[in-house]
Formats: structure tokens, sequence, C-alpha cells
């Protein structure tokens, strides 16, 4: 079946500007969780959605937030850009069920450059 | 939060060495996965183990949840082994499945 899918791979944006990424994670997960990669401080978690509730949230600035939709697709979002913000944006699934195992799937990530 | 430490941060190795990276936690789990991030950044789940031992071809892992540690084992290393092992947990307690700590990772070269 195919895995976590995310968009863009791979963008550049503008200082001031905001961003929109997206995540569908594999069919039938409900979780869908987001994490920020960069050089200096590793993967860090942002947030997490289950059934469309934010279940959880990372300690991220409120420019940095996210959604998710009845078919458990993803979005993120950030505005007010900043150059801190280049980083790798990765996004996971599970099936969050309690015969899961709570495997969590990553898809490719997104690449942001702001410049 | 939960605290995961890998070591070491940096491991060179020849072809055909074998090699054993440690991850230690410092609360209980109920998720502990190994990932290989590949170099377009994407990461690739290794082993789902928050307890007990896994082995998959020449990758295997132990994890020994009362003492807070895992350990993941490569024998006869390849060059296409090279590449960035991360170690992620999840507290026990709380309701969130998708809130992974990672730690640092460590950096795996295997020379040829």
């Amino acid at each position: 079946k195919a895995g976590v899918t995310q968009t863009p791979r791979y963008l550049i944006k503008t200082r001031g500007q905001q961003v929109t990424l997206s995540c569908s994670p594999i069919s039938g997960h409900r979780s869908v969780s987001w994490y920020q990669q960069t050089p200096g401080q590793g993967l860090q978690f942002l947030f997490e959605y289950f059934s469309e509730t934010q279940r959880n949230k990372g300690n991220f600035p409120g420019r940095f937030s996210g959604r998710q939709f009845s078919n458990s697709r993803s979005e993120m979002n950030v505005s007010t850009l900043e150059l801190g913000d280049s980083a790798l944006y990765l996004c996971a699934s599970s099936l969050a069920g309690i015969m899961s195992g709570n495997t969590i799937y990553f898809g490719e990530g997104s690449w942001l450059t702001v410049v | 939060g939960i605290q995961v430490e890998q070591s070491p941060p940096d491991l060179i190795l020849q072809e055909g060495a074998n090699s054993t990276l440690r991850c230690n936690f410092s609360d209980s789990v109920n998720n502990l996965q190994w990932f290989h991030q590949n170099p377009w950044g994407q990461l690739i789940n290794l082993f789902y183990i928050p307890s007990g031992t896994k082995q998959n071809g020449r990758l295997s892992a132990t994890t020994v949840a009362t003492e807070r540690y895992s350990l993941l084992y490569i024998s006869s290393s390849q060059t296409t082994d090279s590449g960035v092992y991360f170690c992620a947990a999840r507290n026990a307690g709380g309701t969130s499945y998708g809130k992974l700590t990672f730690g640092q990772g460590t950096i795996l070269t295997v020379h040829p």
C-alpha cells in the first residue's frame, strides 16, 4: 500500500511569507504527527492530530499551526517565516488503535528554505 | 519529558565489520523505534521494539525496558549501511500515539 506522502518536496520562500505543507497518511491511519529537523536542534516534535483534533503540541511558537481533515490528510502552516524556519519537515502516520503496535511511519519530508 | 541519548555520535567502520549502537532513555516507554535516515531525508523504519529482541537480516535490536536502554547491532557492515541512525521513544504515559522523542543520532560511515 502507498506510504506517507508529503507535498511539496522542496520549496523556497522569502522571510515574512507563509507556507503550507501537506501530508497524506497511510490508508487507514488516523494519527498524523509533524516533526522539524534542523542540524542544530535535531528532530523535534511539532504537533499530532487524531480524528481532526490536535492531541499534542511541541514547544514551537504560534506561527506554527496545523489541521487534519476528515479523510485524515493533514496540513501544517508556518506564518511570517523566519530564516531559522529553514528545515526538513517530516510527517508521520500511525494507526493509533489499541492493537496497532504503534509503529510510526514517516514520509520523505518537505525541504523548506527561507531566504 | 523523556530524554533519549544515543552513543556513539560517530562511528567509522571498514566494510565487513560489526557494530553496536546504543540508545538510553530516561523513563518507561511503550514505543521504541530505530530508524535509518537515507540521503534524501526519509526516515526508514528498522525496528519497532519497546521490549525484547528482533532480527532482520544483518540487523538486530534488543531493548531492555527495565534498564532503559536499547541496542542496534549491525553485522557484516556494507557501504550502503552508511547514514544516520536514530532511536526514538514515547513515554508509557499519556494518550499521544504520534509523539516520539528522538535521540541526536549516530552517524555511521562504512568504508570499502
